[in-house]
């Protein structure tokens, strides 16, 4: 059973770049959110998909953007890097009609910009 | 804002030792619970989940959960240095909608040989 995957693993861009990061969900898993992670701090939210549609977002700017796809898997995509961007970016999946189950998280995308 | 607060550590322990792991949360109404283990340059990984007052235990782990006093905790006993990485709390809402995760910044724990 597949668990959530991600690409790519690293990724270096320059500032003022932009970076789309993908992310499947566990098989059967019909949510997906995604949370950046800096350097020895927890996991920040930056927003979730159900139905292709984003439900809640975090409290990031809109240079972050996302989208589903029919197959549930999402992308993230950031425009305009600033330095502040580098960071773990990781993907989390879930079933929506059971909000308070675990969410299951990827690998993650070590974004670093230079 | 919800806010959920950790030991920053880093919480040093011996082998075979009880490590005690701690996290109060801001959101009264809030009714799960995680920990997650986060070994360095890897993803969270679940370790226990939580929704009720009172203990719940899992192998070497025990999660506590008081709603009143909006704390949280995580014991692992007979810690082994494999247990050594960061413990993430995370408030999961309080159901209605999908919910997100709000974490704490983690606590750090090394167990010494």
């Amino acid at each position: 059973d597949a668990g959530v995957t991600q690409s790519p693993t690293h990724l270096i861009k320059t500032r003022g770049q932009q970076v789309t990061l993908r992310c499947s969900p566990k098989s059967g898993h019909d949510t997906v959110s995604w949370y950046q992670q800096a350097l020895g701090q927890g996991p920040q939210f930056i927003f979730q998909y159900y139905e292709e549609e984003e439900r809640q977002r975090g409290n990031f700017p809109d240079r972050f953007s996302g989208h589903q796809f029919p197959n549930y898997s999402s992308e993230l995509n950031v425009n305009a890097l600033l330095l502040g961007d580098s960071a773990l970016y990781l993907c989390a999946s879930s079933y929506f009609i059971t909000p308070l189950q675990p969410q299951h998280f990827g690998d993650g995308t070590r974004l670093s910009i230079l | 804002q919800k806010e959920v607060e950790q030991n920053s550590g880093p919480l040093s322990v011996p082998e075979g030792a009880i490590a005690s792991l701690n996290c109060t949360y801001s959101d009264r109404v809030s009714q799960s619970f995680f920990w997650y283990r986060q070994y360095s340059g890897k993803s969270p990984e679940l370790i226990m989940s939580i929704y009720s007052n009172g203990d719940k235990e899992d192998g070497r782990f025990t999660a506590q959960l008081n709603k009143a006093s909006q704390y949280v905790s995580l014991l692992i006993r007979d810690s082994q240095p494999s247990d050594s990485a960061t413990y993430l709390c995370a408030e999961g809402g309080s159901g209605g909608s999908n919910y997100k995760l709000t974490f704490g910044k983690g606590t750090l724990l090394t167990v010494n040989p």
